[in-house]
């Protein structure tokens, strides 16, 4: 069974940095392209950051509002994926997902709260 | 990237068939058949229903169908039920490895 199950949320001050973990388990997290996306509360879902697996380049891009603040990382070793979250805003307030592939599956997320 | 457009609410009666609109750009949705749809009931984690814009992963039921035309990617649900009351969003993917959602579509069956 595929499971992805994200950690590290919390609530962080403005300018501040949080770093989300997503274990995976169930398929092979080497051959397989991770994104994070992000849902703000009561908002719609927003793709936030890609990573390539490591045989294609293990290549990144991310989305213009955090191109710059946060990276998008895997340890293959470990089957995980992370992402450094830097110089948060309250704008970046959400649940935060994993996703396998093009959303094949998905963690229940992690809630971000970003406020003084 | 903009948001790809999709119609905020869609209701049917049970039994009927609704069809939920997704419209981009020729940046994406018209150069891509990297479309996918998901469905998201409150406070749950998103499921694929679509993928490359007509493709149904197993498990879905055939109730879920997909399109594409230009600019435009549409999801059909036939035989509306109770249970499909739910969110709808659309992705696309947009080149140089990036994606785009819609902007969400509630679906109510009344």
């Amino acid at each position: 069974e595929v499971q992805l199950v994200e950690s590290g949320g919390g609530l962080v001050k403005p300018g501040g940095s949080l770093r989300l973990s997503c274990a995976a388990s169930g398929f092979i997290f080497s051959n397989t392209w991770m994104i994070w996306v992000r849902q703000a509360p009561g908002k719609g879902l927003e793709w936030v950051a890609h990573i390539e697996t490591k045989t294609n380049g293990g290549t990144t891009s991310y989305a213009a509002p955090v191109k710059g603040r946060f990276t998008i990382s895997r340890d293959d070793s470990k089957n995980t994926l992370y992402l450094q979250m830097n110089s948060l805003d309250t704008e970046d307030t959400g649940v935060y997902h994993c996703a396998a592939g093009m959303g094949d599956s998905w963690g229940q997320g992690t809630l971000v709260t970003v406020s003084s | 990237q903009s948001a790809l457009t999709q119609p905020a609410s869609v209701s049917g009666s049970p039994g009927q068939s609704i069809t939920i609109s997704c419209t981009g750009t020729s940046s994406d949705v018209g150069t891509y058949n990297v479309v996918s749809w998901y469905q998201q009931h409150s406070d749950k984690a998103p499921k694929l229903m679509i993928y490359e814009a007509s493709k149904r992963p197993s498990g879905v039921s055939s109730r879920f169908s997909g399109s594409k035309s230009g600019n435009t990617a549409s999801l059909t649900i036939s035989g509306l039920q109770a249970e499909d009351e739910a969110d709808y969003y659309c992705c696309s993917y947009a080149g140089s490895s990036t994606f785009v959602f819609g902007t969400g579509t509630k679906v109510t069956v009344l």
